[in-house]
């Protein structure tokens, strides 16, 4: 199985800032990554896939890259809804794994 | 509004069975790709099992042999069938399309139901 692993696993952040989370791929996966998005007590949702493309309706502080096996997700000016819980995915193969979530949270 | 609604979450004793469903509102599950997707109170994310539209379907090896993931076309209903449940299981589960791939060719989980939590316990 592929192995998906996050950092940092926790994040604090003010208002403005620009933060990025890394998650790196057990074995080469190309561009087979995807982000989502996960506040309190509601279901994730789709940021980026494909490694760098932003999801319909996803706000364009958002930015994705990479591909091997170093991704990054990027969040160029943070603003107070983008506090939350935020996972990578790899599709390059079942089992579809997770990382293990970063938690980003106001300074 | 387009949703994924799940049902059939409640307790159970350990050894038990459960049966999940979800259903499309303004979108068919019989079209797509289906998975399942559970979360531990607190923990991260699990992928469960994915069921194709040719109806090949893949699981976890945590769940293998005792969950099964279907579909019922004329019902356009997606289930999951879990057996000999384990406190372990105990979780939210989400029913998740994997609609992108039909529009773009990439596997990506971008809709999800509201989830139905599982409980397993004595």
């Amino acid at each position: 199985d592929i192995q998906m692993t996050q950092s940092p696993l926790s994040l604090s952040a003010s208002v403005g800032d620009r933060v990025t989370i890394t998650c790196r791929a057990s074995q080469y996966i190309s561009t087979y990554i995807n982000w989502y998005q996960q506040k309190p007590g509601k279901a994730p949702s789709l940021l980026i896939y494909a490694a760098s493309s932003l999801q319909s309706g996803v706000p364009s502080r958002f930015t994705g890259s990479g591909s091997g096996t170093d991704f990054t997700l990027t969040i160029s000016s943070l603003q107070p809804e983008d506090f939350a819980t935020y996972y990578c995915q790899q599709s390059y193969g079942t089992p579809y794994t997770f990382g293990q979530g970063t938690k980003l949270e106001i300074k | 509004e387009v949703q994924l609604v799940e049902s059939g979450g409640g307790l159970v004793q350990p050894g038990g069975s459960l049966r999940l469903s979800c259903r499309g509102s303004g979108f068919s599950v019989s079209n797509n790709y289906m998975n399942w997707v559970r979360q531990a109170p607190g923990k991260g994310l699990e992928w469960v099992s994915v069921i194709y539209t040719g109806g090949a379907t893949y699981s976890a090896d945590s769940v293998k042999g005792r969950f099964t993931i279907s579909r019922d076309n004329s019902k356009d209903t997606l289930y999951l069938q879990m057996n000999n449940l384990r406190p372990e299981d105990t979780a939210v589960y989400y029913c998740v399309a994997d609609a992108k791939v039909a529009a773009t060719g990439w596997h990506a989980f971008d809709m999800w139901g509201q989830g139905t939590l599982v409980t397993v316990s004595s």
